[in-house]
């Protein structure tokens, strides 16, 4: 069974600090296929980065993605009050089910 | 500008069946794989059933197979969830989305507002 694992569960930072989101899958993910969301309370989840790296129309570059095989990264740059939401890293490779990761509540400390 | 509008959601007893609707406009329906996707209350993301373009490929989650079917109908530009035999833990806010890449794998990169499904007695 494909299980993606995201660290750490809550990340408490301050406006304007660096966010490092850490997505981890049990096996390697085929052609870098991990990608990330945004869900705001009561709002559908926003798609931020494909292919593990390219960012979503629209998306700031203040968001940016890493990594390859089993370990991938979200990084978010001077963190704005609008960030402190939750966010999935989920795999979209050849072979469903299209996992998701249980997700990261990013909030305000 | 794309859009999708789930259709459908309300309360049903367990053991009892519900279908889901999804509009889609604003894109050429007809190439682009479709996913459903819920989310039950306070809980993460949970892919549920994917649909290509041509309908010759269905997926679906170890929880729903057997019991889920998922459908197209290029025509209507609507996408489909038959879901029969529901349980308690099938309640959630279920979620249409568009795959980003045309006839092919790929994210979601629409999603609609979702339709709530309420499964108890």
């Amino acid at each position: 069974e494909f299980v993606l694992t995201q660290s750490p569960g809550t990340l408490s930072l301050s406006p304007g600090e660096r966010a490092t989101l850490s997505c981890r899958a049990s096996q390697a993910v085929s052609d870098d296929y991990l990608a990330w969301y945004q869900q705001r309370p009561g709002r559908a989840p926003r798609l931020l980065i494909y292919g593990a790296s390219s960012r979503a129309t629209g998306i700031p570059d203040r968001f940016s993605g890493s990594g390859s095989g089993t370990d991938f990264t979200l990084t978010i740059n001077r963190l704005e009050a609008e960030d402190f939401v939750v966010y999935y890293c989920q795999q979209y490779a050849s072979a469903p089910p299209h996992t998701f990761g249980q997700g990261t509540r990013l909030e305000i400390k | 500008e794309v859009q999708l509008v789930e259709s459908g959601g309300g309360l049903v007893q367990p053991g009892r069946s519900l279908r889901l609707s999804c509009a889609a406009s604003g894109f050429t329906f007809d190439d682009y794989g479709m996913n459903w996707v819920r989310q039950a209350p306070g809980k993460g993301l949970e892919w549920v059933s994917r649909i290509s373009w041509n309908s010759i490929i269905r997926n679906y989650a170890d929880s729903v197979k057997g019991r889920f079917t998922i459908s197209r109908d290029n025509a209507k530009n609507s996408v489909y969830l038959q879901m029969n035999s529901l349980r308690p833990d099938d309640t959630a806010l279920y979620y249409c989305t568009k795959q980003m890449s045309t006839r092919g794998l790929g994210p979601f990169d629409k999603w609609g507002p979702g339709a709530m499904v309420t499964v108890s007695s």
